[in-house]
């Protein structure tokens, strides 16, 4: 079945460090895929996307590029901040699949001063 | 970006007793919502889809007589969980589906959560 890999946490980073949050899946056809942020006692929220392969979503200094060879959509960003600290998840959504999402685990990510 | 309200936000209930979990699209209709479990650190189960004027779809495993989903309107579902049991505490999330004019453009906005204690 379809299913998402994500790197196990938590992260801790210093502030300014560079992030890498590593993605992979498994789908049957082409799905678009997705990073979601999760802030402490929220719900999630889309921070980025990519819907064909070597697509790159960026949003707020976060990117990941869609690598159709490798199953891959690894989240990065050059300089952290304390406020990103946050659990990610990795998503995909497969063509005709209702709109539904699979989800990997989520990586929690905590930057420190 | 569109806004899902959650209400409420976290809830204590007694064994044996119903709960009533809502899932509002504040500024945009929703044919499809999304009901989710969320297990402390662990990813997002997906329970149920809920269908404006149809029945929920209920994913393996997940007890419809106990989950019981309405998606009455194209902005409001709601899930309640029936004669909870201390099992039942979880985290609950529900999405609702903005459909854009291309498929690709349709995305899912998520509620705050709810925090179910069942004690």
């Amino acid at each position: 079945g379809d299913s998402v890999t994500q790197m196990e946490g938590p992260v801790t980073l210093s502030e300014e460090a560079f992030l890498t949050i590593n993605c992979t899946y498994t789908a049957t056809g082409y799905p678009s895929l997705f990073w979601y942020v999760q802030y402490p006692g929220e719900g999630l929220q889309l921070l980025l996307k990519a819907t064909k392969a070597d697509d790159k979503g960026s949003n707020k200094g976060f990117e990941a590029t869609y690598r159709k060879e490798t199953t891959s959509f690894h989240l990065e960003k050059g300089s952290v901040q304390v406020s990103d600290s946050a659990v990610y998840f990795c998503a995909l959504r497969l063509t005709g699949g209702g709109n539904k999402l699979t989800f990997g685990t989520g990586t929690q990510l905590k930057v420190e001063l | 970006g569109a806004v899902v309200s959650q209400h409420p936000s976290w809830v204590i209930c007694k064994s044996g007793t119903s709960v009533k979990i809502e899932c509002r699209s504040l500024d945009f209709q929703a044919t499809t919502m999304f009901w989710y479990r969320q297990f402390p650190k662990q990813s997002l189960m997906l329970m149920a889809t809920s269908n404006e004027g149809s029945k929920a779809t209920y994913e393996q495993g997940v007890e419809k007589d106990k989950f019981l989903i309405n998606h009455a309107s194209l902005t409001l579902s709601t899930l309640t969980v029936t004669s909870a049991h201390p099992e039942d505490s979880s985290f609950y999330i529900c999405s609702a589906i903005k459909t854009g004019v291309w498929w690709l453009n349709t995305e899912a906005f998520f509620g705050q959560g709810t925090r179910l204690t069942v004690v």
